[in-house]
């Protein structure tokens, strides 16, 4: 596509709950970044996707977060029992090959979760 | 880990002045960019630097990689109110196994018309 889309754009859901966010990058992008954003903060690191694998995944901050690409384009990130400060927004971004000489990302417009 | 500051958190400016805001870091980078975010949406980018001592400029937006690796100014002339929004500076790395990037937190910017 054009940009890059996700899905859904709000989600809320009870502390406990099971919940999946969805990335479609940019055509032809073979790099796929997720990031959260917290209220006044910036975007931090979750993980970065270089075709299907997970090239460095030390921004998830424990074993209840999870990301797939399975066919190098789409991607998942899956976070089980969610608790309250899991609320963020959840940014997905994709890139041409870093090798390319350069971290330009384009970011979606972001998946908003509220856990209550 | 490494972190990007910036400040102050929020800045308030009259429409037409122009504006400047910095980023700095304790760690060396070799690319640094500037993002603008709106309310609702993602960030987007502004401007990509590359190289230290570049000065690149994109409209009325002029940002420079310092020399030390290790800040960048972003300058905003003759702000007009579509400028409001939350400017992020970002840096990493252009090639090789680490590509992500460290964003900063952000300055929320104001234009008073």
């Amino acid at each position: 596509g054009a940009g890059v889309s996700q899905t859904p754009s709000n989600k809320v859901t009870e502390k406990g709950k099971y919940v999946e966010l969805r990335c479609d990058p940019i055509s032809g992008h073979t790099a796929l970044y997720w990031y959260r954003q917290s209220l006044g903060q910036g975007p931090e690191f979750l993980i970065y996707f270089q075709g299907t694998g997970a090239a460095d995944d030390s921004g998830l901050p424990n074993d209840r977060f999870f990301a797939v690409r399975p066919e190098g384009s789409v991607s998942t990130l899956k976070i089980q029992r969610t608790e309250r400060g899991d609320s963020a927004v959840y940014l997905c971004a994709s890139s041409k090959r870093p090798s390319s000489g350069a971290n330009v990302l384009t970011f979606g417009a972001g998946s908003r979760l509220t856990v209550l | 880990g490494q972190q990007l500051n910036q400040s102050p958190q929020s800045m308030f400016i009259q429409e037409g002045e122009d504006v400047s805001m910095n980023c700095t870091s304790s760690s060396i980078f070799n690319t640094w960019l500037w993002y603008k975010q709106d309310p609702g949406e993602g960030p987007v980018l502004l401007i990509a630097l590359y190289k230290a001592g570049e000065l690149t400029s994109n409209g009325r937006l002029t940002a420079q990689f310092g020399i030390t690796r290790k800040d960048s100014f972003l300058n905003i002339s003759a702000s007009i109110p579509s400028d409001v929004g939350i400017y992020f500076c970002a840096a990493g790395y252009s090639n090789g196994a680490n590509s992500k990037l460290t964003f900063g937190k952000g300055i929320t910017l104001s234009v008073r018309p």
